[in-house]
């Protein structure tokens, strides 16, 4: 399975970019990378996904680089709501023919952001 | 639309008592899966449902049942509980391979 690693922790002022940073070194050509977060004990909310492109959607954008071995996913304008432990993932498939991917979850990083 | 519902919020158990942890979604999605979290961990994943009828062992299913009802519904058995299965318990759905998956709001588990 491929493995990530996270700083356990980051810290942002409100208002600035947060830059969060994963290393993927072992992942496969197929496998995408997803990215989670959790605020407080709630469910783990979804926040993006990229295969080998740059992705942005109103929460967040997911830069990739070029060999796919690390990625960084970017707050633009952090606020004390985005204070939670973000999960990067790659996505690891079922040995169930046809069947879905489950997620590996790591311990993830906890972002503070500071007002 | 209410998303993923798990049922109950909050349950204490003595050692060897059992219960069942139920878990619905209105997505008409074909997967659901059921996790666990302890204390400063990510989330593992104890058993999941590809399609309805279909049910299949995750990282951690000592102790553990599933039961796929129906298309909406994913239940999870602890036939005799153990301190060892104090944690919070998450369901999640997912229309399709490579779809997005969506977490209900957990049930914290007390086992003394």
């Amino acid at each position: 399975d491929a493995k990530t690693t996270q700083p356990p922790s980051m810290d942002c002022a409100e208002g600035r970019a947060a830059n969060l940073p994963c290393n993927h070194s072992t992942i496969s050509g197929n496998e995408y990378v997803y990215w989670y977060r959790q605020i407080h004990s709630q469910g783990p909310q979804y926040i993006i996904h990229g295969l080998k492109n740059n992705e942005t959607n109103e929460m967040a954008s997911l830069i990739i680089t070029e060999d796919r071995k690390s990625s960084t996913l970017i707050l633009p304008h952090a606020t004390l709501r985005d204070t939670a432990v973000y999960y990067c993932i790659v996505r690891v498939p079922t040995s169930t023919q046809g069947g879905s991917e489950k997620l590996v979850f790591g311990k993830g990083m906890k972002l503070t952001v500071n007002p | 639309n209410a998303g993923v519902t798990q049922t109950p919020k909050f349950q204490v158990l003595k050692t060897g008592q059992s219960m069942t942890l139920q878990c619905a979604q209105d997505m008409n999605h074909n997967s659901m899966y059921w996790y666990r979290q302890d204390p400063g961990m990510g989330l593992r994943l104890i058993y999941y449902s590809a399609s309805e009828g279909t049910t299949d062992k995750g990282e951690v299913p000592n102790g553990y049942n599933v039961s796929r009802l129906n298309k909406r519904e994913f239940s999870l058995r602890l036939e005799s509980a153990a301190p060892s299965q104090t944690s919070v318990y998450f369901c999640a759905s997912q229309r399709g391979v490579q779809e997005t998956q969506y977490f209900g709001p957990g049930t914290r588990l007390l086992v003394l």
